[in-house]
Formats: C-alpha cells, structure tokens, sequence
C-alpha cells in the first residue's frame, strides 16, 4: 500500500525557537496534502491543505505565520512551527491522497511528529 | 459544514466478546464515510470506507461497518475482540474521496483479559 513518512517522529525544542516537520509520500505524487493537529487525548483537527506550487490553505483559527507549509515537491510538504511555545506542543499528522482502483482518492497518514516545547 | 459525533469516549470490552462503536453525522451533502484506528504514538490507519454501493462495508482486522443513509449513521463492529484491537478509533467524512477529512471525538477502546 502507499506509504506516507514524516520526520522527525519526536522533536524536543526550546520556546522561541523554529522547527520543521517534512511530511513525504514515498511511492507516490501528491498534489495535495493535509496538516492535521491533534492534542492528547483529542481527536484531529485540520490545519491547512498544503498545495504543490501554490500557497496553502489554512483552516479557520490557524495562524498562517505561525505554521508555515510549503509544498516543493510532488512528493514533500513542510510544516514549519516558527517562534514555538509550550502551547504549540503536540502530535502532528500529514496525510496525502492516492486514487484507488475505484479511480476515488483515498488518505494514506503519516506517522505523525511529536513536538514538545520547553 | 460536516460534523461528527462518536456517541462514546471509551468502551471497555472483554476479549472474544463483540464490540460496536457507534458515530453519527450531518452534512448539507452527500458525504464518503471512512473509520479509521490509532495506535499509541502513531498515525492513523484506515480500517474501511463507505464511499458507494453495499451499505455493509468490510474492512481489515475483522471489522465491518454499515452505513445507515436515513439515520445518517456509519457503526463500526467487530464479533470478538483480541488484545491488540486496544486502540483508538475514529470516524471520519469528507465531502470527496481524497479531500480533507472532518473527525469524531474518537472512541478509545480498551480490550480486557
């Protein structure tokens, strides 16, 4: 099946500082991926869709500053967590969709990042 | 807009004893339906999806679901439960297969000796 990988799977940072979290499918091209967040024991909440050669598209709450993506490739999608505070700690997921045999897309996860900021 | 409602945040269950997480939704638009399992620390793993045809829709690890249009309802089951289906579970839609994905609360399941 598709495998979608993220790095790093653990991240420890200082407050104040940047972090960047890559999101890559690895056997196959996704023009679209999705940044999901999810808190302990809470469900996923989308972020922002993330665009291959186009801006993101950010949910409604969700700073674009703050949470910077890029999409460089049909392959890789960053989320960078600029100026990081306690507050941003959590469990971030990407996904991406690959058409299935149906010809209807189907959301392969990554493994998620874990982020904690001191 | 879509919402969903997972109607139980835990279930403990007994191993070989069945289990049913239930999860309702509303959406202004007919919508794909997906469950999908969380293991500790890790991603999200797509168990079965509803996206037309047989209401009844199987998936891995033994479990099924049944999509109910009129009660805007997408159950998940499983006869017997092993240990290793400890885990969280999630119902989610979206608008299109391969859009971005609308969540439940989640159900954590927790499978007793």
């Amino acid at each position: 099946g598709a495998v979608v990988s993220q790095h790093p799977s653990r991240v420890i940072c200082k407050s104040g500082t940047s972090v960047k979290i890559e999101c890559r499918s690895l056997d196959f091209q996704a023009t679209t991926m999705f940044w999901y967040r999810q808190f302990p024991k809470q469900s996923l909440m989308l972020m922002a869709t993330s665009n291959e050669g186009s801006k993101a598209t950010y949910e409604q709450g969700v700073e674009k500053d703050k949470f910077l993506i890029n999409h460089a490739s049909l392959t890789l999608s960053t989320l960078t967590v600029t100026s990081a505070h306690p507050e941003d700690s959590s469990f971030y997921i990407c996904s991406a969709p690959l058409k299935t045999g149906q010809g209807l897309n189907t959301q392969y996860f990554g493994p998620g990042t874990r982020l904690t900021v001191l | 807009a879509q919402s969903v409602t997972q109607l139980d945040s835990q279930v403990p269950v007994f191993e070989e004893a069945p289990v049913e997480l239930r999860c309702n939704y509303s959406s202004s638009v007919s919508v794909y339906l997906f469950w999908y399992v969380q293991y500790p620390n890790q991603g999200l793993q797509l168990l079965l999806k509803y996206l037309s045809g047989s209401t009844l829709v199987k998936g891995i690890n033994g479990f099924e679901a049944e999509f109910n249009k009129s009660q805007t309802s997408f159950h998940l089951r499983k006869p017997s439960v092993h240990i290793s289906d400890t885990a969280e579970y999630f119902c989610a839609v979206s608008k299109a297969a391969g859009n971005k994905l609308t969540f439940g609360g989640g159900t954590r399941v927790l499978v007793k000796p």
